[in-house]
C-alpha cells in the first residue's frame, strides 16, 4: 500500500511570510493528524481530523496556524505569519481508526524560518 | 495536562548487549502505548505497541512491558545490533480513545 505523502520536503522562508504544507493519507484512513517535531523533541499534536471534521485542535496556535481537510482525504496546514520558533519538521500521519491504533507517518516537511 | 516522561535521553551500549528505555505517563485512562523508531532524517516507524489489557508483549528481539498501577512502561531490546541505532519514542493515548502524547525520545547508539 502507498504510504502517507507529504510535500514539500523542505521549505525555507523568512519570518512573517506564509507557508503551506500538503498531506495525502493512506487510502481509506479516515483519521489524519498533523504533528510538529522540533529538533531533539518528540512529535507534538497540532490537529486531528476524523474525515473532514476536527476532533482535536486544542494545541494548534490558531492565531497563526490553520488546517483543513475539505473532502475528507488530503489536508493542508498553513502558517501565517511564520515566526522563528516555527522552525521544525511538520509530520502528517494517518490511521484507520480514530483512537488506539497505529499511526503511519509521512516523511515530513522540514521548515526553516530565518 | 497529560504528560509522558521518557528516560534516558541518550543510551550507548555495546553490540550484543541489551538496552532498556523507560516511560511514565500521567493519564490513568490511557490504554494504548506504542513505541516508534526514528532514524536520522526519516519518518517515525512503529516497532511495537501494547494495550492496557496486556502486561507484556514480545516480537523477536523487542519486548514491551506495562505496569498500569505504577503508570510506566518499558522497551527492551536484546542482542542489540548497530542498525538498532536511532531515536526511540514512547507514546501514550490521551484518555481511552484519544490521540497520542509522545515522550521526548531516547537516542540509542550501538557500538560495534
Amino acid at each position: 500500500e502507498a504510504g502517507v505523502a507529504q510535500s514539500p520536503r523542505y521549505k525555507i522562508i523568512e519570518k512573517r511570510q506564509s507557508v503551506a504544507f500538503w498531506c495525502n493519507p493512506i487510502s481509506g484512513h479516515a483519521t489524519l493528524y498533523w504533528y510538529q517535531q522540533i529538533l531533539g523533541q518528540g512529535p507534538k499534536l497540532l490537529i486531528q481530523f476524523q474525515n473532514n471534521g476536527v476532533v482535536d485542535d486544542s494545541q494548534l496556535p490558531k492565531d497563526r496556524f490553520s488546517a483543513e481537510r475539505l473532502k475528507g482525504v488530503d489536508s493542508t496546514l498553513k502558517i501565517q505569519p511564520a515566526k522563528l520558533e516555527d522552525s521544525a519538521v511538520y509530520l502528517c500521519a494517518s490511521s484507520s481508526l480514530q483512537g488506539n491504533s497505529p499511526l503511519h507517518f509521512g516523511n515530513g516537511t522540514r521548515l526553516t524560518v530565518t | 495536562g497529560e504528560n509522558v516522561e521518557q528516560h534516558p535521553s541518550t543510551l550507548s551500549v555495546q553490540e550484543g548487549d541489551s538496552a532498556v528505555i523507560k516511560c511514565t505517563y500521567s493519564d490513568s485512562a490511557s490504554n494504548y502505548f506504542p513505541w516508534y523508531k526514528q532514524e536520522l532524517g526519516k519518518r517515525p516507524q512503529l516497532i511495537i505497541d501494547i494495550r492496557s489489557n496486556v502486561g507484556e508483549k514480545k516480537d523477536q528481539r523487542i519486548a514491551v512491558t506495562l505496569n498500569k498501577t505504577a503508570k510506566h512502561f518499558s522497551l527492551h531490546i536484546t542482542e542489540t545490533q548497530p542498525e538498532d541505532s536511532a531515536v526511540y519514542f514512547c507514546a501514550a493515548s490521551r484518555g481511552s480513545q484519544g490521540n497520542l502524547i509522545f515522550g521526548k525520545g531516547t537516542k540509542l547508539s550501538v557500538k560495534p
